[in-house]
């Protein structure tokens, strides 16, 4: 079957740098996305990587392995809005996302 | 900015009853997705389509039908509402140019069925 882990929370400091792992077993690969969503609201797109290393965007990084079927979310500097839930949703053979359930990430003054 | 309108926030409905989860998007985007967020669970797709008047069944069809009579509207119909569709219901829509198009989501309809 298909499978997307995250953790279910994750707490971190104001000002810290947090990494948000993700680890896939899909049928097929054709890129992993990042969403982030806040309570009662609608997830955003934040990344997209579909080959491996690094690909950074502002504060936030997004990392992928795929001999691993691995990817994370750095998160630097953190800001009290970065409070959300992290969404990792994989790209299989056909086109369809599959989804994790959601890591979210509590921040602390 | 892409927008995304779900018709209601929150829905209260009662078993047996039709509902109609309405989404217009506004960005000529050709695919539209229905999906359900149920808590320590994934997103799960209920329907999606590619084209006007065309739908394809996700991984969780059974008891909803959707139609899709204009390009920028998509419904979600619970023909006979049960408790076990109480959940968060989100929208989505895609530009179909490249495979790897992000989505755009609603901000969600809570439907609870008592």
């Amino acid at each position: 079957g298909q499978n997307i882990d995250q953790p279910t929370e994750m707490t971190a400091t104001e000002g810290a740098i947090v990494q948000i792992n993700c680890t896939y077993q899909t049928s097929g690969f054709n890129g992993l996305f990042w969403y982030q969503q806040h309570a009662g609201e609608a997830p955003t797109f934040l990344s997209y990587n579909v080959l491996d290393g690094l690909e950074e965007k502002g504060r936030f990084s997004s990392f992928l392995s795929r001999s691993k079927g691995y990817s994370y979310l750095l998160l630097k500097e953190l800001q009290m809005k970065d409070s959300a839930s992290y969404l990792c949703a994989v790209m299989d053979s056909n086109y369809q996302l599959i989804w994790g359930a959601g890591t979210k990430l509590i921040i602390k003054p | 900015d892409v927008k995304v309108t779900q018709s209601s926030r929150y829905l209260v409905k009662r078993t047996g009853e039709k509902v109609f989860l309405e989404c217009v998007q506004d960005m000529d985007h050709e695919n539209m997705f229905w999906y359900r967020q149920d808590p320590g669970l994934g997103l799960r797709l209920i329907y999606f389509s590619y084209d006007v008047k065309m739908k394809e069944k996700g991984d969780i069809p059974e008891g909803y039908s959707v139609s899709r009579e204009k390009k920028e509207r998509f419904s979600l119909i619970l023909e006979s509402a049960s408790t076990n569709q109480t959940s968060m219901y989100l929208c989505a829509s895609s530009s179909a140019t490249a495979h790897n198009s992000p989505l755009h989501f609603g901000n969600g309809t809570r439907l609870t069925v008592t």
